[in-house]
């Protein structure tokens, strides 16, 4: 069975302030992806990654940055949160051009 | 650049009801469609995969059928129940020959199915 895992589940910062969202597969997947979730636009891609070390960017990047350490970790960083950013975030993993396996996402709030 | 749209937000259904969501989708090349679904609390998992050289799937008592002559994909299911009530997405595979393993969403129809 896919595992994808995220913390925190939730968080609550001010705007202006440094979030971190973590996400782990123990799947053995190359590919990582990182979205948010609104209400009307269905799940948007922020970034991606084929590897650790490597990071693609997705339709939606502004204001965040993305790094994957290892095989198994893929990080989401808000260096200067927003109001605009509070949303539901997914992680996902996957074998190249196959079915994605989401974790159980993390819901932030940008005060 | 690619996009899906899904033109039912909600969709509000008694058991044993006949279920047709139907959406169409923007591309210059043939790609894989994906139904996926997500239930309240958790992350979307995959429901339905169709390529261009089966036009249909069929899962869990739900069949999608891909008409690339429209540009359209539907999900049905012809006797629903309680337990289907979740949001349901219709999904663009990569057509870069699926190198990148991009997915892009619709923007989702919520299902109520109600007893």
């Amino acid at each position: 069975e896919a595992a994808v895992t995220q913390s925190p589940r939730n968080k609550v910062t001010v705007t202006g302030g440094n979030v971190t969202l973590s996400c782990r597969q123990t799947n053995s997947h190359n590919y990582m992806y990182w979205y948010r979730q609104d209400t009307g636009h269905g799940l948007r891609l922020i970034h991606y990654s084929y590897g650790a070390g490597n990071l693609q960017i997705g339709d939606v990047p502004d204001g965040y940055k993305a790094t994957r350490t290892t095989q198994e970790d893929f990080f989401l960083l808000l260096e200067l949160a927003s109001p605009s950013q509070t949303s539901l975030y997914f992680c996902a993993s996957s074998d190249q051009g196959q079915e994605q396996y989401f974790g159980p996402g993390t819901r932030l709030t940008v005060l | 650049g690619d996009s899906v749209t899904q033109m039912q937000g909600q969709v509000t259904l008694s058991e044993d009801d006949f279920l047709f969501i139907n959406c169409t989708y923007s591309t210059t090349w043939y790609p894989t469609l994906f139904w996926y679904v997500q239930y309240p609390g958790e992350g979307p998992q995959l429901l339905l995969k169709v390529t261009t050289a089966n036009n249909k799937g069929i899962s869990r008592g739900f069949e999608a059928t891909y008409d690339k002559g429209t540009t359209s994909f539907h999900l049905q299911k012809a006797s629903v129940q309680e337990s289907d009530s979740a949001v349901y997405y219709c999904v663009l595979g990569d057509t870069a020959g699926g190198l990148s393993g991009k997915l892009t969403f619709g923007e989702g129809t919520q299902v109520t199915v109600i007893s």
